[in-house]
This record gives structure tokens, C-alpha cells and sequence, in this order.
């Protein structure tokens, strides 16, 4: 069946550090969902991006679409200890990776 | 807070009994999806209702299925629990589709179920 990617796995980084996860399809994608998972918590919804080449900004996060529309990046500069959590993709709005999961040293 | 509840929070059974969980989406959200998600991983598509019909289904067994009512609120059935369907069961409402794929996505709590 359909499969999203994402990686890394894991992240360590330091406070003020910036930091990118990726996630990849072997198919295209109608469009790809962001959403953030703290510890204990539910996945909440950061973004959506529909059209190929699409890049949205939201404060120090960065969200773009790849022009084949197989792949998506999510990169936060300046990270905070807020920024704590799991990072998931959604291919098709449905079709989620394993996530990124982030910790931040202080 | 998404207006997405689901109860029980949390559900002790043994292997082979048979479980309801239940959600309440958010009013006029016509489209609910439910997912598994084991520790550690991603949620996993279990199905999809929209307006009461079921609009697409993951790579579940006939054991899980679901139902939507009017009312906004939700089922998932499983039976014949297996030790595997230990898990959180998450709901998500959402206004529906647009451009063919399922909108902004507003997840419940989760339902923590525990298979002994």
C-alpha cells in the first residue's frame, strides 16, 4: 500500500538550533498535512500544502511541497524548548510517516 | 482545545472480548476518520465515514468496523480483540473533502486500550 517516509527518527539539538524533517513518497501526493504531537497529547494540525513547489511560512517554521509532489520538508529556525513534541506528515491527509520525534537540550 | 471528544479515555479488556469506543466530532464536521497509533509510531488509517457511509478504509481486518450518526458521533467496533490491538485510538472530524483529499483533520484525546 501507499507509504510516506519520514526522517530522521529521532533529533537532538540545542536550544536556538534549527532543525528539518523530511518525508518522502514513492507516489504523488494530492496534497500533505503537518501536524505536532507532544508527549501524551494528540496530533495537532499545523498546515496543509496542496500545489507543487508550494512554500508557507508560519512564524520559525517553514513548510514546503516538492515540485513532483512525492516529497515535504518541515524546518524550524531558532528552535525553543516549545518546539518539543513529534513532527508528523500526512500524505493525502491520511497516510501518515512515523514522525520525527525532537528533543531540545537546553 | 479541538471540540473532538472521545470516551473512554482509557480500557482494560482481554484478549478475544469485544470493544466500543466512542467519539463526538465537532458540529457540522459531516467527516470522521479513525486511526490506530501504537507507541512510537504514526497514527494508522483504520476507515473513514462521511455522511454515514464509510468512504475508505486502511489495511484493517473486518473485525474493526465503525458507525456515524447524524449527531455528529461516532463508533469503532473491534471484536475478537487480539494482544496487538493494544493502542491509542484516536478520532478526527473534519468539514469533509475538498480537492479530494480529507480537510484540516481536528483529532480527539485518543482512547489508550489495553489488550491483556
Amino acid at each position: 500500500g501507499q507509504q510516506v517516509m519520514q526522517i530522521p527518527q529521532y533529533q537532538h539539538v540545542q536550544e536556538g538550533e534549527d532543525f528539518t524533517t523530511y518525508c518522502n513518497s514513492s507516489t504523488t501526493l494530492s496534497n500533505i498535512q503537518w501536524y505536532k504531537q507532544r508527549p501524551g497529547g494528540h496530533p495537532v494540525f499545523l498546515i496543509q500544502l496542496v500545489k507543487s513547489g508550494e512554500v508557507k511560512k508560519q512564524k520559525r517554521l517553514t513548510f514546503q511541497f516538492g515540485e513532483a509532489k512525492k516529497n515535504s520538508s518541515l524546518h524550524i529556525t531558532a528552535t525553543q524548548t516549545t518546539d518539543v513534541g513529534t513532527y508528523f506528515c500526512a500524505g493525502g491527509s491520511i497516510i501518515f510517516g512515523k514522525g520525527t520525534r525532537l528533543h531540545i537540550l537546553p | 482545545e479541538t471540540g473532538v471528544t472521545q470516551s473512554p479515555t482509557h480500557l482494560i479488556k482481554t484478549r478475544g472480548q469485544q470493544v466500543t469506543l466512542r467519539c463526538s466530532s465537532q458540529s457540522g464536521h459531516n467527516t470522521v476518520s479513525w486511526y490506530q497509533q501504537a507507541l512510537g509510531q504514526g497514527p494508522q488509517f483504520i476507515f473513514q465515514y462521511y455522511r454515514e457511509e464509510e468512504n475508505g478504509r486502511g489495511n484493517f481486518p473486518p473485525r474493526f468496523s465503525g458507525l456515524q450518526f447524524p449527531n455528529y458521533s461516532s463508533e469503532l467496533n473491534v471484536n475478537a480483540l487480539e494482544l496487538d490491538d493494544s493502542a491509542l485510538y484516536l478520532c478526527a472530524s473534519s468539514l469533509g473533502l475538498a480537492g479530494g483529499h480529507t480537510d484540516t483533520q481536528y483529532f480527539g484525546p485518543g482512547t489508550r486500550l489495553t489488550v491483556l
